[in-house]
């Protein structure tokens, strides 16, 4: 069954550093997603690309987010200066036709 | 905005047990999702409805659109079911997901 990878599964950063999570959609998928959940909390909607765009972001993802499909495989979520409040498990998901795929997370923690 | 409430937000039950996990939410929907989500923090996708009921294998989910209500159950329950269970809806022709909190279920020998 295909499915939605994501790497690494967990990265340890510096606050301030730069940090690149990426992910491999499923190839037929339309949509691409990142969402973002905090320990012990539920999850919350970054943003959504669709056509080569942004089609929806959330109040989170603001000017120190963003997102590139670089190669039209690779789905990347670019963090430019990391807060300790970033520490989160982010998920990378695809969908067509509404059915949704989630990737396995990565865990990050900014020190 | 749309608000997703689950209950109960813990649950433990005993192998064999029948189990029902509710979902409410509080604008109108274009589906509603139910996920699974395991120790290890990935996430599965169990169904997506729209209306009436799906059934798979021991998991059967059911929505009712005018009660904004849906409901999660799983049959004859075996510890390997211990996991979060989630809900998420999608709004209008947003394909962006709203999460409820999730229910921690434990099913004991």
């Amino acid at each position: 069954e295909p499915e939605v990878t994501q790497t690494p599964s967990h990265q340890v950063t510096q606050m301030g550093q730069e940090v690149i999570l990426r992910c491999v959609p499923i190839s037929n998928h339309l949509y691409f997603y990142w969402y973002r959940q905090i320990l012990g909390q539920k999850v919350e909607f970054l943003v959504s690309f669709y056509n080569n765009e942004i089609s929806e972001k959330s109040e989170i993802f603001d000017d120190q987010f963003s997102v590139e499909r670089p190669d039209g495989s690779n789905f990347t979520l670019k963090i430019r200066s990391t807060k300790l409040e970033d520490s989160a498990m982010y998920f990378c998901a695809s969908s067509r036709a509404g059915g949704y795929t989630f990737g396995s997370g990565t865990r990050l923690t900014v020190v | 905005k749309n608000e997703v409430e689950q209950s109960p937000q813990n649950l433990t039950a005993q192998e064999g047990e029948f189990i029902t996990i509710n979902c409410s939410y509080s604008v109108g929907i274009s589906a509603l999702h139910w996920l699974q989500q395991h120790p290890g923090g990935g996430i599965v996708s169990l169904f997506m409805l729209s209306s009436g009921k799906k059934k798979h294998g021991r998991l059967i989910a059911t929505i009712n659109i005018q009660e904004k209500h849906s409901s999660l159950h799983i049959t004859a329950s075996h510890p390997r079911d211990s996991a979060v269970y989630i809900c998420a809806v999608r709004t209008g022709t947003a394909s962006k997901l709203t999460f409820g909190t999730g229910t921690r279920l434990q099913v004991t020998l």
